[in-house]
């Protein structure tokens, strides 16, 4: 079972340049998530989807956008990376009930030099 | 707003000593989920455990056991008997009941077990 694939692993990008962060989900879950991790932080949520076509805010959103065309997947997309960014980023996805954990991927290492 | 406090930053602790990570939670809702998430050195999340907040029994997996205690709003995790392979960042997690779903971490508690 394949469950959250967030590709890619690691990234290095340039301040000003732009990228995607993919994530996909093979277990038909509605609810999908971007969060990020900072060095000795929790992590915060940047944006979250209640289903397709369906998109929200989390805490953090500034300098991030998304979309979801499909179920299965819920790209992040930075427009003009900046040194702030440089963070490790989890996709996550749940049932949406509330008893029901979410399921996190790997995370994509990050650095924006 | 809801919050969840890991007070406990790194806890080093030598093989088989058993060891207590604090999570404790502030929230307005009276139904809600508290979570337990692992993050081995490889770094990818791993889910403990859920409680619900109507639900006081404690568990026990194994070596693993959960205190919540929902009158000093504590969610407390013990390894009994640590071993290295317990080394980790843990995090404390608080279910949003906001319509979200999302979930409210702590800061994580980074537990070192040497040998």
């Amino acid at each position: 079972n394949a469950g959250v694939t967030q590709t890619p692993k690691f990234r290095i990008l340039k301040i000003g340049q732009s990228m995607t962060l993919q994530c996909a989900q093979d277990m038909n879950h509605n609810y999908m998530y971007w969060y990020r991790q900072d060095p000795g932080m929790g992590l915060k949520l940047i944006y979250y989807s209640v289903g397709a076509g369906i998109t929200d805010k989390g805490e953090v959103p500034n300098g991030y956008n998304v979309s979801r065309s499909t179920t299965e997947d819920f790209p992040l997309r930075l427009e003009l990376a900046a040194p702030s960014q440089t963070s490790v980023y989890f996709c996550a996805s749940s049932t949406g009930f509330s008893n029901q954990p979410q399921h996190f991927g790997d995370g994509t290492r990050l650095s924006i030099l | 707003a809801q919050k969840v406090t890991q007070a406990q930053t790194e806890i080093s602790v030598v093989e088989k000593e058993d060891v207590t990570l604090d999570c404790v939670y502030e929230t307005r809702d009276t139904t809600y989920y508290l979570f337990w998430y692992k993050q081995p050195p490889s770094g990818e999340l791993v889910f403990l455990i859920r409680r619900n907040s109507f639900d006081e029994q404690n568990e026990i997996s194994g070596r693993y056991s959960w205190n919540f205690q929902k009158s000093t709003s504590s969610f407390n995790f013990t390894i009994t008997a640590s071993q290295v392979v317990d080394s980790a960042v843990y995090f404390c997690a608080l279910r949003d009941e906001g319509g979200s779903e999302k979930l409210v971490f702590g800061k994580g508690t980074k537990l070192t077990v040497n040998p």
